[in-house]
């Protein structure tokens, strides 16, 4: 069976402070994969997605960066991190159809102080 | 371009009565529609999904939801309420993002169980 892995679970950084959150699926291969950042309020909001190794689609213009440096890896990062960087990440996987649902990961708490 | 709406950022009911909870979509193309559930600091967990087969879907826990054209929704219900279905759902549509397939998520109901 699939399982997807997030780490870590917690993640508290000063402003100006690198990150580097990691995702990784087994029992599957060639997924598609997915980054969200969800704020108290505002739902899931789509960040990067990505249907292959060095295939990155970005939503939405920040901060933030992602790579897939192989076929079940997803790796969230920032340079210098900002106060509105704060939030819950997850991470998710699917097959290549539009009908197929996405899987997702236990998530990141990131706190920005 | 796809979208949701969840009417009702909060729903409270008692234990053991009915379950609605509503979701409408708007899809330029025939939708696939998608209920989740998350319980507080957890990941995800898919309720049921609707891939254009049978209307009404099944899902776990006791939920189920109608798909219905000519009202654009797709709302989720649950016959008796239990403590353990306190959490928030989210409905999702999905949708080609430059040929590839995405789910758009509306903001969520967090549903409140009183005893």
């Amino acid at each position: 069976s699939q399982t997807i892995h997030q780490w870590p679970a917690t993640l508290v950084q000063p402003v100006g402070s690198p990150l580097s959150l990691e995702c990784t699926v087994e029992g599957t291969s060639n997924p598609n994969l997915y980054w969200y950042r969800q704020a108290a309020g505002r739902g899931l909001q789509l960040l990067f997605y990505s249907v292959g190794i060095g295939q990155i689609s970005s939503e939405v213009p920040q901060n933030l960066s992602a790579s897939r440096p192989q076929d079940r890896q997803f790796i969230l990062s920032s340079k210098k991190l900002l106060l509105s960087d704060s939030g819950f990440y997850l991470c998710a996987w699917s097959g290549g159809l539009a009908s197929n649902e996405q899987f997702f990961g236990p998530g990141t708490r990131l706190t920005v102080l | 371009a796809q979208s949701v709406t969840q009417l009702g950022s909060h729903v409270s009911v008692s234990e053991g009565a009915l379950v609605l909870l509503r979701c409408n979509y708007s899809s330029s193309v025939p939708p696939y529609l998608f209920w989740y559930v998350q319980y507080p600091n957890q990941g995800l967990q898919l309720l049921l999904k609707y891939t254009s087969a049978a209307t009404l879907v099944k899902g776990i826990n006791g939920f189920e939801a109608e798909f219905k054209k000519s009202e654009t929704s797709f709302h989720l219900t649950k016959p008796s309420a239990h403590m353990s279905d306190a959490a928030e759902y989210f409905c999702a549509v999905s949708g080609l993002n430059s040929g590839y397939s995405t789910l758009t998520f509306g903001k969520g109901t967090m549903l409140l169980v009183s005893p």
